[in-house]
């Protein structure tokens, strides 16, 4: 089955600096890659997702880029701020399903003033 | 809108005692998630329906069970409670069509 690996599981940038999280993915059939964000005692939620017929998209401060051909995909985000604290979480659709999702085990990133 | 909602918010369970969690949405979605999350884990997905009176086991199903009577409500139910099943549970829903999946505020249960 498919198995997602996010690297790294916690990482500190300066307020104002990039922040980048890597995930790697198994299953080459899998084709929507989300990223969600998770604030201190709430649910996740979807900041920005893409799918494999597409190699960047871009919302603002954050981006998505996806190698297909080396099954990676990574969450740029520039500019950091300090609500950008959180626990981000990339996924991937399992195998051909596009309504199951494999998880990454998160990455808490945290802004330091 | 409510979105999702789930009740109850804490829960402490002593070692084989039963539970229901249940899942509540308002936004007419077909589909319905129970994942749970442990620490260094992420979420995985313990059971998932695709429609109203259908349910399939995820990832993690073991000593849970799951019911979707009404296409607004999931309920995910432990008949036995184990300290293992100690845990954050998440449920959530995503329109047909959507790939957007959205979260209600979390379930920490408690097994001692």
């Amino acid at each position: 089955g498919e198995n997602v690996e996010q690297h790294p599981s916690t990482l500190s940038v300066q307020e104002g600096d990039s922040a980048v999280i890597k995930c790697t993915y198994s299953d080459s059939a899998s084709n929507y890659f989300p990223w969600y964000k998770q604030e201190l005692g709430k649910g996740p939620q979807l900041i920005i997702d893409i799918r494999s017929n597409v190699g960047e998209k871009k919302d603002q401060r954050i981006a998505v880029t996806l190698n297909k051909t080396a099954k990676h995909f990574s969450l740029h985000i520039t500019e950091t701020q300090p609500e950008d604290s959180a626990v981000y979480f990339c996924a991937a659709s399992w195998g051909n399903s596009n309504y199951q999702l494999i998880w990454g085990a998160g990455t808490k990133l945290i802004i330091k003033p | 809108n409510a979105g999702v909602t789930q009740t109850p918010k804490f829960r402490v369970l002593k070692t084989g005692q039963s539970m229901t969690l249940l899942c509540a949405q308002d936004m007419n979605h077909e589909y319905m998630y129970w994942y749970r999350q442990d620490p260094g884990m992420g979420l995985r997905l313990i059971h998932y329906s695709v429609g109203e009176g259908t349910t399939a086991k995820g990832e993690v199903p073991d000593g849970y069970n799951v019911s979707r009577l009404k296409k607004q409500n999931f309920l995910l139910g432990l008949e036995s409670a184990a300290p293992s099943q100690t845990s954050v549970y998440f449920c959530a829903s995503k329109g047909q069509g959507y790939n957007e999946q959205f979260f209600g505020p979390g379930t920490r249960l408690t097994v001692l």
